[in-house]
C-alpha cells in the first residue's frame, strides 16, 4: 500500500503566486524527501527533512513536517512557470530494511 | 561529480520478446542501486534493490529480474515481456539505504505490444 499521499492530485496556478501541496503518511519515518520530475524525465531530489526536524528551507522552497499528525507539506513561493511538473514526497521508513516509498505526486501547472 | 546513465530512452518490444535494460554510475564507489517502474500518473513502485555486486533484493513477485554484475552496474532483465510491463523504468543510486538521497536516471519508457 502507498505511504505517502499527496494533496491536491493537481493544482493550477498564476505565476507568481504561491504553491503549497501536502503529504501524509501512515507509519513511522526515518526521514521524507520531497522530488519533482518534469514530464518524461527521472526525478530530481529537492529537500530531505529528518523526522526529528520540523521545518527546513531551501531557495524558495519551505518543507513543514509535522510527526504528531503524520503529514509534511511543501510550500514553493513566487512560482515560476518553470516550476511546472509533478513533485512527489517519499518516506524513509525502517521495516526489516529502509525502503524509500513514494506518493502518486501532486501536478502543478504554473500559468506564465 | 557523480552520474548516471540509463538506456535506451524508449523502447517498443513485442509480447513475448526478452528485455534487458542498463544503468550505470560514475563518480562513486559502492552505490545503494535501485529499478522502479512508474505507470503512468502513479507513484513509483521499488522493484529491485542493492548494496553490493551479486546482491540483489526484490520487492514485488513479478516477470523481471535483476543482476548487479560490477559495483556500478545494474541490469534489468525479462526472459518474456508481458503487456503489464509496460510503464516508464528509473534507476537510481544512493550513499546509503535510508537517510540518504536518491539520484535517479532519465528512465525508458517501454511499451509491450
Amino acid at each position: 500500500s502507498q505511504q505517502g499521499e499527496e494533496d491536491p492530485q493537481a493544482l493550477s496556478i498564476q505565476e507568481g503566486e504561491n504553491a503549497t501541496m501536502n503529504c501524509s503518511y501512515k507509519t513511522s519515518i526515518n526521514n521524507l524527501q520531497w522530488y519533482r520530475q518534469n514530464s518524461g524525465r527521472g526525478l530530481v531530489h529537492l529537500i530531505l527533512i529528518r523526522s526529528n526536524e520540523r521545518e527546513k528551507h531551501s531557495g524558495r522552497l519551505r518543507v513543514t513536517l509535522d510527526t504528531s499528525k503524520k503529514s509534511s507539506s511543501l510550500l514553493i513561493t513566487a512560482s515560476r512557470a518553470a516550476d511546472t511538473a509533478s513533485y512527489f514526497c517519499a518516506t524513509d521508513a525502517y521495516t526489516g530494511g529502509f525502503k524509500t516509498i513514494f506518493g502518486a505526486g501532486t501536478r502543478l501547472f504554473v500559468k506564465a | 561529480s557523480q552520474t548516471i546513465h540509463q538506456w535506451p530512452a524508449t523502447l517498443v518490444q513485442p509480447v513475448g520478446s526478452p528485455l534487458s535494460l542498463e544503468c550505470t554510475v560514475e563518480g562513486t564507489s559502492n552505490p545503494n542501486l535501485y529499478w522502479y517502474r512508474q505507470a503512468a500518473g502513479r507513484g513509483l513502485q521499488l522493484l529491485f534493490y542493492s548494496v553490493g555486486i551479486g546482491q540483489i533484493s526484490s520487492e514485488v513477485p513479478q516477470n523481471l529480474s535483476a543482476s548487479r554484475p560490477q559495483d556500478r552496474q545494474f541490469i534489468l532483465s525479462s526472459k518474456k515481456l508481458l503487456l503489464s510491463d509496460s510503464g516508464f523504468y528509473l534507476c537510481a543510486w544512493s550513499v546509503t539505504r535510508g537517510n540518504s538521497p536518491l539520484h535517479f536516471g532519465n528512465g525508458t519508457r517501454l511499451t509491450v505490444t
